[in-house]
């Protein structure tokens, strides 16, 4: 059973409308929580990264949440744009567990006009 | 400051050739990674790698794979006697230093082909 689980699997959403993804871990303890997009083709690349002690991290349009008590994280995105269509992909670093990360299987998101 | 590099992009093979998969990391960054990427799955830990040091390979495969981070170069990944279920997008990604929130940038991918 993979330890990062994330729903929903994919979504399609109209452009400048808001979508929020959700990501259930049972990596514990854990160091640090990462949500990264991936374009198709390419490499992921980093959004945010929240310590266990944070509850909230925004880049830009993405903002991220940590609930480290119910173990469940989001990434909400605003205003959406057709260069959002990607991956998006929760990713955890346990605790004692070196710098080996742990990917969820991701979010495929779709901006339509 | 370029990103990381990893060379080739495609890569195709038939069973039981070698693949041998590159990856410069960005410039400053000595710690390097490797993640497999099976069609339809998430990215998973192969090996973490410091100038000329495996630090963590209970990724990888105990057979057939192998990987390296010379003094001088590149890291290489190395695959012996190909099979079909090595067929993959093999990520790279680096980071300046072993802290666990150091972010780790990403290659391209090199994406393997098993005929």
């Amino acid at each position: 059973k993979n330890q990062v689980e994330q729903s929903p699997q994919s979504l399609i959403i109209l452009e400048g409308k808001n979508c929020t993804l959700q990501c259930n871990y049972t990596v514990s303890p854990f160091s640090n929580l990462r949500w990264y997009k991936q374009d198709t083709g390419r490499g992921p690349v980093s959004l945010t990264i929240m310590t266990f002690s944070e509850n909230t991290k925004s880049n830009g349009r993405y903002t991220a949440t940590l609930d480290a008590d119910t173990k469940q994280s989001s990434l909400h995105i605003t205003a959406s744009q057709l260069s959002d269509s990607a991956s998006y992909i929760c990713v955890v670093s346990p605790t004692g567990g070196g710098n080996k990360l742990t990917f969820g299987t991701g979010t495929q998101l779709k901006v339509e006009l | 400051n370029a990103g990381v590099m990893q060379n080739p992009r495609h890569l195709v093979r038939r069973r039981g050739q070698e693949a041998r998969l590159r990856c410069s990391p960005m410039k400053g960054h000595s710690h390097v990674y490797w993640y497999r990427q099976l069609p339809e799955e998430g990215l998973k830990f192969m090996v973490y790698l410091q100038k000329e040091n495996i630090i963590d390979e209970s990724g990888m495969p105990k057979e057939r794979f192998s990987a390296e981070f010379p003094k001088e170069g590149p890291s290489i990944l190395r695959i012996q006697q190909v099979v079909r279920g090595d067929s993959a997008a093999y990520f790279c990604a680096s980071s300046p230093g072993s802290q666990r929130t150091d972010t780790q940038y990403f290659g391209p991918g090199t994406r393997l082909t098993v005929l």
